[in-house]
């Protein structure tokens, strides 16, 4: 089973309106990152996340991790078609090296 | 800004043969990683490098070997191509050896390999 949920699997938005993705642990992680990866490519790092109740944004993108570090959403803001994709969530579970395991993705596609 | 680029984006080999993918950074960084990517069970390490000549298995390593015997270049093995190692593979590079931007990684574009 994944270590990692996400919510939802695949997501179909009309440019300019909101949306949220969600990233779920079953156990407290160490760190929190966000990846987007476009269709057939490489990922792109967005941003990580490491303290309960931190959040951080990058232009329309905001990402949020909860105060017991086992949930993580990212927001976004007016939605464009240049945020069609695959996000990714990955967690650091604590210990060096391979404990780092990624979502399954949620496939992002904005209609114009 | 950090470039890290794949030797091929498209790649057939047969049953049994001996496959190399390339890797190489640009930005000094210390940790190269390699991963594939297949539908449903998404993206899973192989193995990763934190220094030139180490080398560390990640959760599916079987099949594959690495080699780092330069920092800026990362190269992943297969000594015999089978059908089922017909995937995605990513390489990736991160800065620092601890701590969390060693998950702070940057991804090449991607080698869709084909075993037939």
């Amino acid at each position: 089973s994944q270590e990692l949920e996400q919510s939802p699997q695949s997501l179909i938005v009309q440019e300019g309106k909101n949306l949220t993705i969600n990233c779920t642990s079953s156990k407290t992680l160490y760190g929190l990152y966000w990846y987007k990866q476009k269709y057939g490519e490489g990922l792109i790092f967005l941003m990580m996340l490491q303290k309960g109740g931190e959040e951080k944004s990058h232009e329309k993108i905001t990402a949020k991790l909860d105060e017991k570090k086992q949930q993580s959403s990212l927001h976004i803001t007016a939605s464009q078609p240049s945020h069609a994709g695959i996000y990714l969530c990955g967690a650091d579970k604590g210990n060096y090296g391979q404990n780092f395991v990624f979502g399954p993705g949620t496939r992002l596609s904005v209609l114009p | 800004d950090v470039k890290v680029t794949q030797s091929s984006r498209y790649l057939v080999k047969r049953t049994g043969e001996k496959v190399f993918l390339e890797c190489v950074q640009d930005m000094d960084h210390e940790n190269m990683f390699w991963y594939r990517q297949d539908p449903g069970l998404g993206l899973r390490l192989i193995y990763f490098s934190y220094d030139v000549k180490m080398k560390e298995k990640g959760d599916i390593p079987e099949g594959y070997s690495v080699s780092r015997e330069k920092k800026e270049r990362f190269s992943l093995i297969l000594e015999s191509a089978s059908t089922n190692q017909t995937s995605m593979y990513l390489c990736a590079s991160s800065l620092n050896l601890q701590g969390p931007s060693f998950y702070e990684q940057y991804f090449g574009p991607g080698t869709r390999l084909t075993v037939t």
